[in-house]
């Protein structure tokens, strides 16, 4: 079946602007979760869905950042007014329940703030 | 919150030596200790994984051992190939909130020489 899908899988922005980044779940995976890889640096967290739900915002590193899932399934991450630490690769995975479930990742969205 | 650390950061070996990366935890509760790989812009890929009930996991070239007493997990990879050649990620799951998520050690660049 389908993996996990990103869109779009490239992003050049201006400092300032907003942005938004889709992620499509595996169908049926009921947690979803973002982090981000900055370069030479290792995945970190940024949320969990479980459901429409986000328990566990915890690793959203300023409130430019915002998530929504709508439907149990897509779930965009946006980013307002971008600055040029926000440069980095945005990870999506989905995971059929959470705790202890294998995670399967997306093939992310490389996210450049000239 | 969990930390994870990750030795060494990067790992030379000739084909058909063995590989061996190591994880040290914090959190003694956290319970779930996956290994990702992933190859030059592509996304992480789970190789193996292992839960705090168990010591030792082994999935054809490649095991990873648990000692809970001293917070450190390790991946060997036994017979490498240049096809090993990859960034390695280990991740622990604390068990606090029951989300699932992962918090990531740096990563260890392996480049295995033909």
């Amino acid at each position: 079946g389908a993996g996990v899908s990103q869109s779009p899988s490239n992003k050049v922005t201006e400092k300032g602007k907003d942005v938004e980044l889709r992620c499509d779940p595996i169908s049926g995976h009921t947690a979803l979760y973002w982090y981000r890889q900055s370069l030479g640096q290792g995945l970190e967290f940024l949320i969990y869905f479980q459901g429409n739900s986000a328990p566990d915002k915890s690793g959203l590193p300023s409130d430019r950042f915002s998530a929504e899932r709508t439907g149990g399934s897509v779930s965009t991450l946006t980013i307002q007014r971008t600055q040029q630490e926000d440069s980095a690769v945005y990870l999506c995975a989905s995971s059929s329940s959470g705790n202890q479930e294998t995670q399967y990742f997306g093939p992310g969205t490389r996210l450049l703030v000239l | 919150g969990e930390n994870v650390e990750q030795h060494p950061s990067t790992l030379s070996v000739q084909e058909g030596d063995s590989a061996v990366i190591k994880c040290t935890y914090s959190d003694s509760a956290s319970n779930y200790f996956p290994w990702y790989k992933q190859e030059l812009g592509k996304r992480p890929q789970l190789i193996i994984d292992i839960r705090s009930n168990v010591g030792e996991k082994k999935d054809q070239r490649i095991a990873v051992t648990l000692n809970k007493t001293a917070k450190h997990f390790s991946l060997h990879i036994t017979e490498t190939q240049p096809e090993d050649s990859a960034v390695y990620f280990c991740a622990a799951v604390p068990t606090s909130g029951n989300t699932g998520k992962l918090i990531f050690g740096q990563g260890t660049t392996l480049q295995v020489k033909p």
